[in-house]
């Protein structure tokens, strides 16, 4: 069973730092992109980053490039998300998703990062 | 970056309605559409990819349809579970933007 997990989620400083993981199974995670998603408090889906297996090409959001830093760990199947300058509109759950046929198939349950002002 | 419009932003719809929802690309996406159903609490679920290509174990109450700029995701007869919040997405350039959402609602 495909399961993504993310963690990391805390209350942080506006200015402060946050690293966010996502613990991979059940599939080859090394062979496959993946995502980076978040949802704002009462707004839609945002696609934030995106980076692929080989970690050749990485795609960034205007709103988090220069701050926001995505990796993986392909022989710990896992995704980070390193957070850096945070602001209160960085306030959001945070989504690992898995892309195929250039959608998002599998996504994790998500994890609320909090940037107080 | 290509905007996704979806309409409307909401509806409100009986048990056993059809149900169709409108997502336009600001420019041409091909087929690279795909939609997702978003519950609270919950992980979004990817229903629709390359624009009409269901994904495996989504009901065929739904379908998608379209390419270039308009697109349309339908629900031929809405179920309770089917209550929820949809997305498209284009996957053609980054960023990979959503839409603003369709809330669908019981009437």
């Amino acid at each position: 069973e495909v399961q993504l997990v993310e963690s990391g989620g805390d209350l942080v400083q506006s200015g402060g730092s946050l690293t966010l993981s996502c613990a991979a199974s059940g599939f080859s995670f090394n062979i496959y992109s993946m995502n980076w998603v978040r949802q704002a408090p009462g707004k839609g889906l945002e696609w934030i980053s995106y980076m692929t297996s080989d970690t050749r090409t990485i795609h960034y959001a205007a709103s988090v490039k220069g701050r926001f830093t995505i990796s993986r760990d392909n022989a710990k199947n896992s995704l980070y998300l390193q957070m850096n300058s945070l602001r209160a509109e960085d306030t959001a759950v945070y989504y690992c998703a898995r892309s195929v046929h250039y959608a998002f198939d599998y996504w994790g349950q998500g994890i609320l990062v909090t940037v107080s002002s | 970056d290509i905007q996704m419009t979806q309409s409307p932003s909401s509806l409100s719809a009986s048990v056993g309605d059809r149900v169709t929802i409108t997502c336009r690309a600001s420019q041409s996406i091909i087929s690279k559409l795909s939609w997702y159903q978003h519950k609270p609490g919950k992980a979004p679920k990817l229903l629709i990819y390359a624009a009409s290509t269901l994904q495996g174990g989504v009901p065929s109450r739904f379908s998608g349809s379209g390419s270039g700029t308009y697109f349309t995701l339908s629900i031929s007869s809405l179920q309770p579970e089917d209550f929820a919040t949809y997305y498209c997405q284009q996957s053609y350039s980054p960023p990979l933007t959503f839409g603003g959402g369709t809330q669908v609602e019981i009437k």
